[in-house]
């Protein structure tokens, strides 16, 4: 089974700090995903990512860069969190092709 | 841009009864995947079911490509599998899936 594993699980930010939020995958995934999950949305494409050294912009940017400095890490950071920002985000990997995505457990997030 | 529609929104159901969930497309899907989330938990894979029917325990998926929708099937309900479904599409050679908003099921005793 594949294993995604992201930290902070619960994390309080003020409005204008820093916030990095981290995933790693033990599965040499390929592609690695970060979405933002809030009521009414389904689940929003942030960033993703081919591999290492790779990101792409998602549906919903603005706001967020992503960093993915090896095969297993991929990070989302928001540089000016703003309430707005407040949300689920879950990051999850896959290998590509006609395949499953495998999601880790939830990051919380709340900007004040 | 593509986009994924489910219906209905929601949905209770006494345990025992079957649930029938439906997901339209906006474009040709290579890619067609359910998800289950628990209240408060992360999303699991059911179902990966670009075309065809497919089954798995109490789960049967049918997608038909060409009307751009697919179905969940849920016989037999029990009370475990209330939460929400997710839809989810990939096209065109993207790696990025879209997702639906989910059915929410709610399954009483």
């Amino acid at each position: 089974e594949a294993a995604v594993t992201q930290s902070p699980r619960n994390k309080v930010a003020v409005t204008g700090g820093k916030v990095t939020l981290s995933c790693n995958q033990t599965n040499n995934h390929n592609n690695m995903y970060w979405y933002r999950q809030d009521t009414g949305h389904g689940l929003r494409l942030i960033h993703y990512s081919y591999g290492a050294g790779s990101t792409e912009k998602g549906d919903i940017p603005d706001g967020y860069k992503a960093s993915r400095p090896s095969q297993e890490n991929f990070s989302l950071i928001l540089e000016l969190a703003t309430p707005s920002q407040t949300s689920v985000y879950f990051c999850a990997s896959a290998d590509g092709g006609p395949d499953t995505q495998y999601f880790g457990p939830g990051t919380r997030l709340l900007v004040l | 841009g593509q986009q994924v529609q489910q219906s209905p929104a929601s949905l209770v159901l006494q345990e025992g009864e079957n649930a029938e969930l439906q997901c339209n497309f906006s474009s040709t899907a290579t890619q067609l995947q359910w998800f289950y989330q628990r209240p408060g938990g992360s999303l699991v894979s059911l179902l990966y079911n670009p075309s065809g029917t497919k089954h798995t325990g109490r789960l049967t998926s049918t997608t038909v490509t060409k009307e751009r929708r697919s179905s969940l099937h849920i016989s037999s309900s029990q009370i475990t599998d209330s939460g929400t479904y997710f839809c989810a599409m990939k096209g065109g050679g993207s790696a990025k899936l879209i997702f639906g908003e989910g059915t929410k099921l709610t399954v009483s005793s």
